[in-house]
């Protein structure tokens, strides 16, 4: 069972609008979480990590939030554009073993219309 | 922009070839990894590496084998391809701090015949 679930699957949003991606969590022990941005027929780009302590972490227009109690996490994008459209990607990390596996969620699939 | 990159980008191959997808990184990371992603599926760890010589199988099953002769390098084999190996093979590395992240390279898109 996937242990990184995030919703929705799937998002259409017009260009200049706001948008929330969710993602749930049951990794433990839990040691980091990330947000990858994948481009079709690309490999993912980390925008934002964090840890136990953080409950919020911007980078440009992302600002990506997470409640460590409640084990949930939220990417915020403001004002779309176009190069937003990816596959949004919940990654979360264990502190279980000197791997520091990662768990990685579908994803959500953007699209930003003009 | 990571430095990693991955050869073939797309690859079409008949079924029982021998194939292998290059990875390269010129960051110096001492760990590297190899996914397998399908369409709207979560990546899976298929093979990782802490550093040279050492080689170990990830969470998915896989009939791929890796080798870590170099530290910048990190090649997949696949000794006799099938339909079913047809998928995204991602590459990536990291410099092995505990929240370090995972530089991934653009992907293999692989389909066997």
């Amino acid at each position: 069972k996937n242990q990184v679930e995030q919703s929705p699957q799937s998002l259409i949003i017009l260009e200049g609008k706001n948008c929330t991606l969710q993602c749930n969590y049951t990794v433990s022990p839990f040691s980091n979480l990330r947000w990858y941005k994948q481009d079709t027929g690309r490999g993912p780009v980390s925008l934002t990590i964090m840890t136990f302590s953080e409950n919020t972490k911007s980078n440009g227009r992302y600002t990506a939030t997470l409640d460590a109690d409640t084990k949930q996490s939220s990417l915020h994008i403001t004002a779309s554009q176009l190069s937003d459209s990816a596959s949004y990607i919940c990654v979360v990390s264990d502190r279980g073993s000197t791997l520091g596996r990662l768990y990685f969620g579908r994803g959500t699939q953007l699209t930003v219309w003009p | 922009e990571a430095d990693i990159y991955q050869t073939p980008r797309y690859l079409v191959i008949g079924t029982g070839k021998k194939i292998t997808l290059e990875c390269s990184q010129t960051m110096g990371h001492d760990k590297m990894y190899w996914y397998q992603q399908d369409p709207g599926m979560e990546l899976h760890l298929i093979h990782y590496s802490y550093g040279v010589n050492s080689t170990e199988k990830g969470d998915l099953s896989s009939e791929s084998t890796v080798s870590r002769i170099r530290t910048e390098h990190f090649p997949l084999t696949l000794e006799s391809a099938r339909p079913s190996h047809t998928s995204q093979y991602l590459c990536a590395s990291s410099s092995g701090v505990n929240t370090d992240t995972q530089y991934f390279g653009p992907g293999t898109r692989l389909t066997v015949l």
